[in-house]
């Protein structure tokens, strides 16, 4: 059981170019995430699905598309990216547990930074 | 703006200690999680509390939900080096809801 993987680990990139984070997770859950990590800013969303074929804006979604890819593959891509895109993306999964709560499941992460 | 304010930021403490952090909204809550990240890792979840005054313990941790549902804590007894990591508290603000909205940390170092 690898969980939620991430790649790349680590990426540059100059301002305008694009790219995409891939992740997979492979605990069978219906609901992903991306959020983005900042210095003294805690975890943001900034897109989530909740289901297959489903996707829904978070707190941050301005300069990023996402594609829920199958069950298993939820990628973030930037289209022309910008030097305020840097920061440390993660990825997580959940299932709704009884009790009022979803448990998130995260990726390692990907460290971004934009020149 | 941001929900979920904790406090300390940044704590620094000799190993023994107890240290208290504190998480908290002028916003209910159906639920809240805390999770700690250790460097170059994703957050791990410790503890979810949904009722109101509920505390729950996790060996040496003590998590606590307020009784109006907007505020949490967490106590340490005997911290180790092994505590070391960020400590994020997340709550939900509706049940079985997707988004969790995450408070901006507490860096907790414990020296040996």
């Amino acid at each position: 059981n690898a969980g939620v993987t991430q790649t790349p680990k680590f990426q540059v990139l100059k301002t305008g170019q694009s790219m995409t984070l891939q992740c997979a997770q492979d605990m069978n859950h219906n609901s992903m995430y991306w959020y983005r990590q900042d210095p003294g800013m805690g975890l943001r969303l900034i897109y989530y699905s909740a289901s297959e074929g489903t996707t829904d804006k978070g707190e941050v979604p301005n300069g990023y598309n996402v594609s829920r890819l199958n069950k298993r593959e939820f990628s973030l891509r930037l289209e022309s990216a910008a030097p305020s895109q840097t920061s440390v993306y993660f990825c997580a999964s959940s299932e709704f547990r009884g009790g009022g709560s979803h448990e998130q499941f995260f990726g390692p992460g990907t460290r971004l930074t934009v020149l | 703006t941001q929900l979920l304010e904790q406090s300390p930021q940044f704590l620094s403490i000799q190993e023994g200690e107890n240290l208290t952090v504190y998480c908290n909204s002028s916003s209910v809550f159906s639920s809240l999680q805390w999770y700690r990240q250790e460097p170059g890792e994703g957050p791990v979840l410790l503890v979810t509390v949904v009722t109101g005054g509920e505390v729950k313990k996790l060996k040496r941790l003590t998590f606590q939900f307020g009784d109006a549902r907007k505020d949490s804590s967490l106590h340490i007894t005997a911290a180790q080096p092994g505590d070391t990591g960020l400590y994020l508290c997340a709550g939900s603000t509706e049940t079985g809801a997707n988004n969790l909205f995450f408070g901006t940390g507490t860096r907790l170092t414990v020296i040996p």
